[in-house]
């Protein structure tokens, strides 16, 4: 069963804007994971925060976590045509990571 | 090194044939998952192993997979028989640990016609 569910399912943007989607779970979890998948290819992990971080970065990437709605964004700035993919949240629970529908993001040239 | 190994990329195969999945974890990684994506179900974790044994295999579909890790440097997912809605991409993944994040193989694309 999927724990995360993305928002939106997917995303249209121009080269250079700023990609925003949102996941919300359902039951207390030890960390939060984004991971993203080239179409045909393995999921790459992004980033990952933990149950007690509000906020992390990591290059052009921007997580936040809010525990108390159950839900993380994650934030992509100056996106780039090569960014374009599929973008999971995963919550992490005991040793169980379940993955969340994906946000389909196309980013135009 | 070279990731998550996954062989092979691509099987075809009748209904009704065994299937075997192999994988090779990244050295030194002591937790190995096999997940299933397909269109409608999304990525569905299968079995887990910690330190070669099975842990957890609750998302095993049927009798007819079965998994194994004899070492710590080789696992496979078998299917037999195999059955068209068998048909998915399989991935395998590795953790150092369990709490941080994995590692996926390419997976294989298997078509079961």
């Amino acid at each position: 069963s999927q724990q995360g569910e993305e928002d939106p399912q997917a995303l249209s943007i121009q080269e250079g804007e700023n990609a925003t989607m949102n996941c919300s779970y359902k039951t207390s979890i030890n960390n939060l994971q984004w991971y993203r998948q080239n179409s045909g290819r393995g999921l790459v992990h992004l980033i990952l925060i933990r149950s007690n971080e509000r906020e992390k970065h990591s290059g052009r990437l921007r997580v936040t976590l809010d525990t108390s709605k159950k839900s993380s964004s994650l934030l992509i700035t100056a996106s780039r045509a090569a960014d374009t993919a599929s973008y999971f949240c995963a919550t992490l629970i005991d040793y169980k990571l379940s993955f969340g529908a994906g946000t389909t993001v196309t980013v135009r040239a | 090194d070279a990731g998550v190994i996954q062989s092979p990329r691509h099987e075809v195969t009748e209904m009704g044939q065994e299937v075997t999945l192999r994988c090779k974890p990244i050295s030194g990684h002591n937790s190995l998952f096999w997940y299933r994506q397909t269109m409608m179900r999304g990525l569905e974790l299968l079995i887990y192993f910690n330190n070669n044994v099975p842990i957890d295999d609750s998302g095993m579909p049927e009798d007819r997979f079965s998994a194994k890790m004899p070492n710590a440097s080789f696992s496979t997912l078998k299917i037999q028989p195999s059955e068209p809605r068998d048909s998915a991409v399989y991935f395998c993944a590795s953790s150092p640990r369990g709490l941080y994040g994995y590692t996926f193989g390419s997976g294989t694309r298997l078509t079961v016609v």
